[in-house]
């Protein structure tokens, strides 16, 4: 049973451009969740999605950020014009209707030049 | 506001030298508190939920326990591999997001 899986892993832009970082949940999961994981500090929650509605987004940047999670492919979490501050490892997890546990993927690492 | 606090920050141990992890919490209305283990350069991987107070789960050498307000994991007889860095998340009845303590940096010397 194949984990989670996040593309790309290692991400680089400059300042200005966009980063999309997508995440393919665990067969059977219908439950997405974003974290950012700033350096020296913890995992913080971004937003919750499921198929096609954003549940819970309290915490992600009122500008810039966006996700979307379609009815078919993975969700994708956007970022427009970066800047050196979104230097960060972005984590998704997925859990399955029937449980609270959340589980990870290896992540993306984005850094902004 | 929840709050999540682990001690202590780092944690050397020799090989065979039990001993124990702490996550502080407050929450308004606990749905559960999860821990999970994380190596340099990879995702959180699931260890353990507890859901109640009095609530213990073990796996290996492993142990969480729960009280009303911290949990405990207690390593028994660690060898070098449980190195990693340890993480405690608490989960409120009102929503679905997991609020994450800074963690455990865990060394494991033979």
């Amino acid at each position: 049973n194949a984990g989670v899986m996040q593309n790309p892993r290692h991400l680089v832009r400059r300042r200005g451009q966009e980063a999309r970082l997508r995440c393919s949940p665990m067969k059977g999961h219908s439950h997405v969740y974003w974290y950012r994981q700033l350096p020296e500090e913890g995992l913080k929650f971004m937003v919750y999605l499921q198929k096609e509605n954003i549940i819970d987004e309290s915490g992600m940047p009122k500008e810039r950020f966006s996700a979307e999670f379609p009815k078919e492919g993975p969700s994708i979490l956007r970022i427009q014009q970066v800047v050196r501050g979104d230097s960060a490892a972005y984590f998704c997890a997925s859990s399955p209707d029937y449980s609270y546990e959340q589980y990870f993927g290896p992540g993306t690492r984005l850094t902004v030049t | 506001e929840d709050q999540v606090t682990q001690s202590p920050e780092a944690l050397r141990l020799q090989e065979g030298e039990s001993s124990s992890l702490n996550c502080s919490y407050t929450v308004s209305g606990l749905r559960g508190l999860f821990w999970y283990r994380q190596d340099p350069g990879k995702g959180p991987e699931f260890l353990f939920t507890l859901y109640s107070a009095g609530e213990e789960k073990e796996k290996e050498r492993l142990k969480a326990t729960l009280t009303k307000k911290e949990s405990f994991l207690h390593i028994t007889a660690p060898k070098p591999e449980d190195s990693a860095t340890y993480l405690c998340a608490v989960q409120a009845n009102s929503g679905y997001a997991l609020n994450f303590g800074k963690g455990t940096s865990l060394l494991v010397t033979p």
